[in-house]
């Protein structure tokens, strides 16, 4: 079965720790994504990347960053967490047209206090 | 600019009747489409896709879809809910990069 994992399901992080969201997906996808849900909000793109060392963007990076150094993983950092960034952290995956719909982990549930 | 609206944030319907959520669209060109489902605590999970042919198309769960290319439209419908299906539905819209999605409609299903 394909898959995409986050590493932790739920993390509980202090005000101005530096944060480290691992994601890791076995379907040799060149698209990966991070995406924070909040309610109401729906989803909402961080960053993404297309390839290895390759990254974009997203609608809301700000205070993020991310980092692809092998095609199976990506990594969303925040490098001083803050309250506002307690969320729901998405990651997911597809191949480079995106037909067949991305491919999503589980989530990590991030509290910063 | 690209937008996806599903007009409804939460409905609530009795187990066994019909279900439709409703899927509004703007995008420049003709973009895939995808409905997902999101139980509590997870991640999201495709439903299924359209991109061309047949405007109504089946998926996983019991679910169809039809898109309405004159009212850019692509609505989520189910002929009987079963309680399993209370979750939160997502309508995703794009290509590649760039995929746009709804807010999300919450499902509740009343026994």
């Amino acid at each position: 079965d394909v898959k995409v994992t986050q590493s932790s399901r739920y993390l509980v992080k202090r005000t101005g720790e530096k944060v480290f969201l691992e994601c890791v997906q076995d379907m040799d996808h060149e698209n990966m994504f991070w995406y924070r849900q909040d309610p109401g909000l729906g989803l909402r793109l961080i960053y993404f990347s297309y390839d290895v060392k390759m990254k974009e963007k997203g609608d809301i990076p700000e205070g993020y960053s991310v980092s692809r150094e092998k095609k199976e993983r990506f990594s969303l950092i925040l490098e001083s967490a803050s309250t506002n960034q307690t969320s729901m952290y998405l990651c997911a995956s597809s191949s480079p047209g995106g037909e067949k719909g991305y491919t999503f982990g589980s989530g990590t549930r991030l509290t910063v206090v | 600019a690209q937008s996806v609206t599903q007009p409804d944030i939460h409905i609530t319907v009795s187990e066994g009747a019909s279900l439709e959520l409703r899927c509004n669209y703007s995008y420049g060109a003709t973009p895939y489409l995808f409905w997902y489902v999101q139980s509590p605590g997870q991640g999201l999970q495709l439903l299924l896709k359209y991109f061309s042919g047949d405007t109504l198309v089946q998926g996983i769960k019991g679910f169809e879809a039809e898109f309405k290319r004159s009212q850019s439209s692509f609505n989520l419908r189910k002929p009987s809910v079963h309680w399993s299906d209370a979750a939160e539905y997502f309508c995703a819209v794009g290509a590649g990069n760039d995929m746009r999605f709804g807010a999300g409609t919450r499902l509740t299903v009343k026994p």
